[in-house]
């Protein structure tokens, strides 16, 4: 199909270990997201690129996270030194602009990390 | 601070009946509100919106209503159908409307 894939689908990681997630959007769609979702919470922002400019950054947790789109495509969210707190789903959306209106986000089905 | 809220986990509801989920919000520089719909190992799927120069919005089976003085808004599905059993999440965009808020979710369970 030509929605938001995301790989791994689950990532098991040791605390202290360094993950990288995937998340391809769907073609021509301007505008990226990450989330962050904890088990039994609602997604919490985390970042958002347009093309390739990271225009919002407000919802990193710390500087241990770290999100790139350098080709205004495909795009990786970057956790350094994981913890257990850090174990969620993370979720990528994209739309297919930004701009001064609502723009519809379409999600991906997220990466499940769990960090032991 | 929960900017959006909705503060029943769950709900059951029978076939055939209407559900209303609820959905509180404390940030009265919203103008714009969003319901998505997930289901287990899927990603969030827009549902309805409703922009807050209107008091109501209808798709089929689906109804937003929005009390801008009392901020609460609630989606009515009728009839609600065994396929509608999924987490609903309302949700309110700022920051340009690129920053999504999202509130905990209702688990709606329609028993057939």
């Amino acid at each position: 199909g030509a929605g938001v894939s995301q790989s791994p689908r689950y990532k098991v990681a040791k605390r202290g270990q360094d993950v990288a997630l995937r998340c391809d959007p769907i073609s021509g769609h301007v505008s990226l997201f990450w989330y962050q979702q904890a088990l039994g919470q609602g997604p919490e922002f985390l970042t958002y690129f347009q093309n390739e400019a990271q225009l919002d950054k407000s919802g990193l947790p710390s500087d241990r996270f770290f999100a790139e789109r350098p080709e205004g495509s495909v795009s990786t969210l970057k956790i350094q030194r994981t913890q257990q707190e850090d174990s969620a789903v993370y979720l990528c959306a994209s739309s297919l602009a930004g701009g001064s209106s609502y723009n519809e986000q379409f999600f991906g089905p997220g990466t499940r990390l769990t960090v032991l | 601070d929960q900017q959006v809220k909705q503060n029943s986990p769950s709900l059951s509801v029978q076939e055939g009946r209407i559900s209303i989920l609820n959905c509180d919000y404390t940030n009265s520089m919203f103008d714009y509100f969003l319901w998505y719909k997930k289901y287990p190992a899927e990603g969030p799927t827009f549902l309805i919106s409703i922009s807050s120069i209107k008091d109501k919005n209808e798709d089929g089976r689906f109804t937003v209503f929005l009390n801008k003085s009392a901020k609460h808004l609630s989606l009515h599905i009728v009839p609600s159908q065994p396929g509608d059993s999924a987490v609903y999440f309302c949700a309110a965009p700022s920051g340009g409307y690129q920053k999504v808020t999202f509130g905990t979710g209702t688990k709606l369970q329609v028993i057939p």
